[in-house]
Formats: C-alpha cells, sequence, structure tokens
C-alpha cells in the first residue's frame, strides 16, 4: 500500500533563507508523487507533480523538489522564504491500486516564515 | 473563470439535522471528489465519483450521501447519522484517467 510521511510537523524560517520540506514515501510501484499547499481557511493549491519524466520538478513560486528513488524521498524546497510562503504544505502520493486515482496524503506540515 | 466552486463558506449543523454542502466544477472533469479535513490532519476521502450517476465510498463515508446527477455537480449531504460532523470539507474534481486534482475553496461546518 502506498503511504507518505511528512517528517516535520513544524519549520520556522527566517524570510530571505531557504526551505527545506521533508516527505517520505512507501509505494509498490513507481508513484506519483505531489505537494500541495494550503493557506488558512483556504483550499488546497498543487505547487508540483512527479511523475518519472525527471526527477528535480520544478514548481509555482519558486518551489522545486527533487525525487529520490534509493531514499524514498520527495523533499521540497526553495532557496528563499517569502513572507506569503506561511502555509500548510502537503505531500501526497497516488494509488491507482483500487481502480481509480486515491490520493494519499502526509498529516501536513506548517511553514512559518519570520520577518 | 474556470474553477471548482464550493457553498455556503460556511455552515452550521443543529443537532439532527441533515445539510447539504455544495460543489460545482466548470473544468470539463469526469471525476469528482469529497474529502474532509481535521486540525492538523491531512485529508481523508469520503466519496468519490469517475462518472456520472456513479459514485462509490471512500476511507470514512458513515454519515454521509452524495449525489451525482451532473457532470458539473457533487453535493454532499451530512446526514444525522454523522456524529462529529465538525470539520473542514473539500471537494476536488479530476480529469479521467489523470491524476491531479484541483481543490475548490472549502465549507466549514460547525454544529450548533
Amino acid at each position: 500500500a502506498q503511504s507518505v510521511t511528512q517528517l516535520d510537523s513544524h519549520v520556522s524560517v527566517s524570510e530571505g533563507t531557504p526551505v527545506l520540506l521533508r516527505c517520505n514515501y512507501s509505494s509498490s510501484y513507481s508513484p506519483s508523487l505531489f505537494w500541495y499547499v494550503q493557506h488558512p481557511n483556504k483550499g488546497l493549491q498543487l505547487l508540483l507533480k512527479y511523475t518519472s519524466a525527471a526527477t528535480l520538478v520544478k514548481g509555482i513560486n519558486g518551489f522545486e523538489a527533487e525525487f529520490k528513488k534509493s531514499e524514498t524521498s520527495f523533499h521540497l524546497t526553495k532557496p528563499s522564504a517569502h513572507m506569503s510562503d506561511a502555509a500548510e504544505y502537503f505531500c501526497v502520493v497516488s494509488d491507482r491500486t483500487g481502480g481509480y486515482n486515491k490520493l494519499i496524503f502526509g498529516a501536513g506540515t506548517r511553514l512559518a516564515v519570520h520577518p | 473563470d474556470g474553477g471548482i466552486t464550493q457553498s455556503p463558506k460556511y455552515l452550521f449543523r443543529k443537532e439532527g439535522q441533515n445539510v447539504t454542502l455544495s460543489c460545482e466544477q466548470n473544468l470539463n472533469h469526469d471525476a469528482m471528489y469529497w474529502y474532509r479535513q481535521d486540525p492538523g490532519q491531512g485529508l481523508r476521502l469520503i466519496y468519490y465519483s469517475q462518472i456520472v450517476n456513479d459514485f462509490q465510498k471512500g476511507d470514512i463515508a458513515e454519515g454521509y450521501s452524495v449525489s451525482r446527477e451532473k457532470k458539473e455537480s457533487f453535493p454532499l449531504t451530512v446526514t444525522s447519522a454523522q456524529k462529529n460532523p465538525t470539520a473542514f470539507y473539500l471537494c476536488a474534481s479530476g480529469g479521467q484517467g489523470g491524476e491531479t486534482q484541483y481543490f475548490g475553496p472549502g465549507t466549514r461546518l460547525l454544529v450548533l
């Protein structure tokens, strides 16, 4: 069965410093992986998606993630944090074994950005 | 504008009352989904529909019901059988065969 583990429930950075949000996955086949962002009381917005075309995936707002099969990781990074990046981030894996497209969500990482 | 709309933004339910959450999409997507989000947790799938007039239970369907009479619409009813309905409810849609799901803005349900 597919699963994801977000290794940090909270991450705090200063504005202008790098961001690293960690995600490990478990999958019995080559997975499709996603990062979504959720601002308070809002829906989820797709940041980026990995589908085996390239291991380094670039997303919106300067975010990127690297798929590392040997480490079963899909960490999200950004070189320089902005105040508007403060939000909840979800790592997600797609599970196609049930005959439909099921998304398995991690518990989320709350990113705080300080001036 | 293409997208997914949910209404209302906030909904209050009295004990023993059924309430219905609306979800509409104009993305021409075949598949639609309902998720529940509780504080500090990821999303859990309530129901999904891959095509009009067909829908399936997700992981936490008890106390909920849905219909899919039109491609654009997938309303969710929270019945009185749902004993802990307070949560943030998110609707999503996706193209058939595609894996990416796009989310609406959500409805927050509170119990009076």
